[in-house]
């Protein structure tokens, strides 16, 4: 079956400037996370929905945004980009989020 | 709030040794203890998880070794391989939540 899909896969932006990106999960699974990844600080969580409602955010600010569709496809939004957001940008579905999660590649965002 | 420790940071072994990750958590609602493997370019890969009514789970040359009281568990890695090079990300979860330790880059060398 198919994984997760995430696009676009690598995109630079403006300081300044907002981003929408999109994950795509495995079909059937409700809940949808989003991490930032950057280097030597892990996977810093900033979002979970499932069935269209974000249940759980992590310490972002106001600027990170998401939603859920009821097809369970999620979009993230960043707005008023800083240089500090360049990241790669990882979606995980799953059944349930407490396990299983799947990865998709990644969005590599390049704030210049 | 860094709920998942995970140490060492970088890793280098070599070649039919044994890789030995460590991660400690805090939070006792957590109650599945996943290990995911990252290559460069690639996001995670669940490797091997376990949950806390077993103490160890092995999986091929991968065992993940599980102290309750102690809220710790470690990933070993027998008879690595140049192949095993990666990122390892320790993980726990539960209340619908999942919390990753920082990573161990791990190097195999042949």
């Amino acid at each position: 079956k198919a994984g997760v899909t995430q696009t676009p896969r690598y995109l630079i932006k403006t300081r300044g400037q907002q981003v929408t990106l999109s994950c795509s999960p495995i079909s059937g699974h409700r809940s949808v996370s989003w991490y930032q990844q950057t280097p030597g600080q892990g996977l810093q969580f900033l979002f979970e929905y499932f069935s269209e409602t974000q249940r759980n955010k992590g310490n972002f600010p106001g600027r990170f945004s998401g939603r859920q569709f009821s097809n369970s496809r999620s979009e993230m939004n960043v707005s008023t980009l800083e240089l500090g957001d360049s990241a790669l940008y990882l979606c995980a579905s799953s059944l349930d989020a407490s396990y299983g999660y799947t990865f998709g590649s990644g969005t590599r965002l390049t704030v210049v | 709030q860094q709920q998942v420790k995970q140490s060492p940071q970088s890793l280098i072994v070599q070649k039919g040794g044994i890789s030995i990750i460590n991660c400690a958590y805090e939070n006792t609602a957590f109650d599945y203890f996943p290990w995911y493997q990252q290559f460069p370019g690639k996001g995670p890969a669940l490797l091997i998880a376990i949950r806390p009514d077993v103490s160890e789970k092995k999986e091929g040359r991968f065992t993940i070794s599980f102290n309750k009281s102690a809220k710790q568990f470690s990933l070993h890695i027998m008879d690595s391989q140049p192949g095993d090079s990666a990122t390892y990300f320790c993980a726990a979860s539960g209340n619908n939540d999942m919390r990753f330790g920082a990573g161990t880059r791990l190097t195999v060398k042949p």
